[in-house]
């Protein structure tokens, strides 16, 4: 199986809402990845976390909050998000392997809208 | 030089033809290669992975050229449902959870 689930698969939120998207694999993956992609761009990285613990951080402004529950589930909190945060968010999960490269398999991916 | 490059296209190809893209990485320690397809509004899914000369699954077919610095995707006999953008993707380094992703090539099969 090699299924990563999100949800929701929309979200339409004001700027002053909180909300959280939720991030399920049972790949026994122990990486797990945010990321944000706008309209015909790539895939821009947000976090890692490697065996729960975050282990990148790209900048990425504090109204995104990730979390890591456990080996399975990643959420990501959104708090006081601006228009321009509209975008396809997407989680990802690989094997952590030292030293080496593994495949990313990616969710569907939550479209969110701010108003 | 960026550190992954990709034609951007589109190609635009009829079907039952073949066709090919290139994707350039700057980084020549780079040991594993990653093409992924990604359908207009929809996740990236993993195509091929290549970690060492090439790899082929069916009518993909992916060739590393280390000399060069660059990594092909050859499609045959195309379908119109292979219409999509083909990402590469190279992790960027040793200790590093961060892998880079090209831009993108996009591929439209007319019938």
């Amino acid at each position: 199986d090699t299924e990563v689930t999100q949800t929701p698969k929309h979200l339409v939120m004001g700027m002053t809402n909180k909300k959280s998207l939720k991030c399920e694999q049972h790949m026994g993956h122990r990486a797990m990845y945010w990321y944000k992609q706008k309209a015909k761009k790539p895939p821009e990285l947000m976090f890692v976390y490697s065996y729960e613990k975050l282990s990148i951080n790209e900048s990425v402004p504090s109204r995104f909050s990730p979390e890591c529950p456990n080996s399975s589930l990643l959420n990501l909190h959104l708090h006081a998000l601006q228009p321009e945060d509209s975008a396809l968010y997407l989680c990802a999960s690989s094997q952590e392997l030292q030293g080496a490269y593994n495949e990313q398999f990616f969710g569907p991916g939550t479209r969110l809208t701010v108003l | 030089r960026k550190e992954v490059e990709q034609d951007p296209g589109p190609f635009n190809v009829p079907e039952g033809a073949t066709v090919a893209f290139n994707c350039t990485y700057s980084n020549s320690a780079s040991q594993s290669f990653f093409w992924y397809r990604q359908d207009c509004r929809k996740e990236p899914k993993l195509l091929m992975s290549v970690y060492s000369s090439g790899n082929e699954d069916g009518r993909f077919t992916a060739q590393l050229n280390r000399a060069s610095q660059y990594i092909s995707l050859l499609i045959r006999d195309s379908k119109l449902s292979d219409s999509a953008t083909y990402l590469c993707v190279v992790p960027k380094g040793s200790g590093t959870y961060k892998y880079i992703f090209g831009t993108g090539t996009r591929l439209k099969v007319l019938a």
